[in-house]
């Protein structure tokens, strides 16, 4: 069966303290893995795609990366305004080509 | 370029109605997926359209129904409301391709209350 498992839940980071979150997925066939960003009330917003293992992609303070079995939203310097929850999904070619498969997200707060 | 569009913003029903949540697509893509996102969960995949057809479903029962126009826009319909379906209602576009894997794009999203 397929799953995402996001880690940690929360993560509360002062103003230019980096760090990381952590996506771990299992499928059958990765099809693609992307993150997005959600604000509260609003829909996910793109971030990034990633296709295959040792791929990497960068949008201004984010860095994302992806190995066989996780990836990682490296951030560097956060600012409050990076405060949001992360969600990672997957597409497993396994199942329908529509069919993304979401963890419950890291909700990151970030003091000024 | 128009982003993904989806009414009303809010909605309120009570146990036993049915609702329709419209969505209009991204310029430029052909299909259509919709989502559940309960409080604190990530999304869950309802259904997808593509062609004007169901291209795909998740574990939801066959009171959470849909269609999609030529103009690539879609319509969620959900019967027999349950205080379960409470949730925010995601709608994503994309371009299925022969290659690619499809990156959706989501709208803002329906929130629905059930009473």
């Amino acid at each position: 069966e397929d799953q995402v498992t996001q880690s940690p839940e929360a993560l509360r980071l002062q103003e230019g303290e980096s760090s990381s979150l952590n996506c771990s997925y299992t499928v059958s066939g990765l099809r693609g893995l992307f993150w997005y960003r959600q604000d509260p009330g609003k829909g996910p917003e793109f971030l990034f795609t990633l296709y295959s293992a040792g791929e990497e992609k960068e949008k201004e303070r984010l860095k994302a990366t992806l190995t066989k079995k996780e990836s990682f939203l490296h951030i560097t310097a956060p600012k409050p305004e990076d405060s949001a929850t992360y969600l990672c999904a997957v597409g497993d070619y396994g199942g329908s080509q529509g069919n993304l498969i979401f963890g419950k997200g890291t909700k990151l707060s970030v003091k000024p | 370029e128009t982003g993904v569009t989806q009414s009303p913003t809010h909605l309120i029903k009570t146990r036993g109605q049915q609702v329709t949540l419209r969505c209009s697509s991204q310029s430029g893509h052909n299909t259509v997926s919709w989502y559940q996102q309960a409080l604190g969960q990530g999304p869950q995949f309802i259904f997808q359209y593509y062609r004007e057809e169901e291209n795909g479903r998740g574990n939801f029962p066959p009171r959470f129904s849909g269609l999609q126009f030529p103009n690539y826009s879609s319509e969620l319909n959900v019967n027999a409301l349950e205080l379960d379906d409470s949730a925010l209602y995601l709608c994503a576009s994309s371009l299925i391709t022969p290659r690619a894997a499809d990156t959706q794009y989501f709208g803002p999203g329906t929130r629905l209350t059930v009473l």
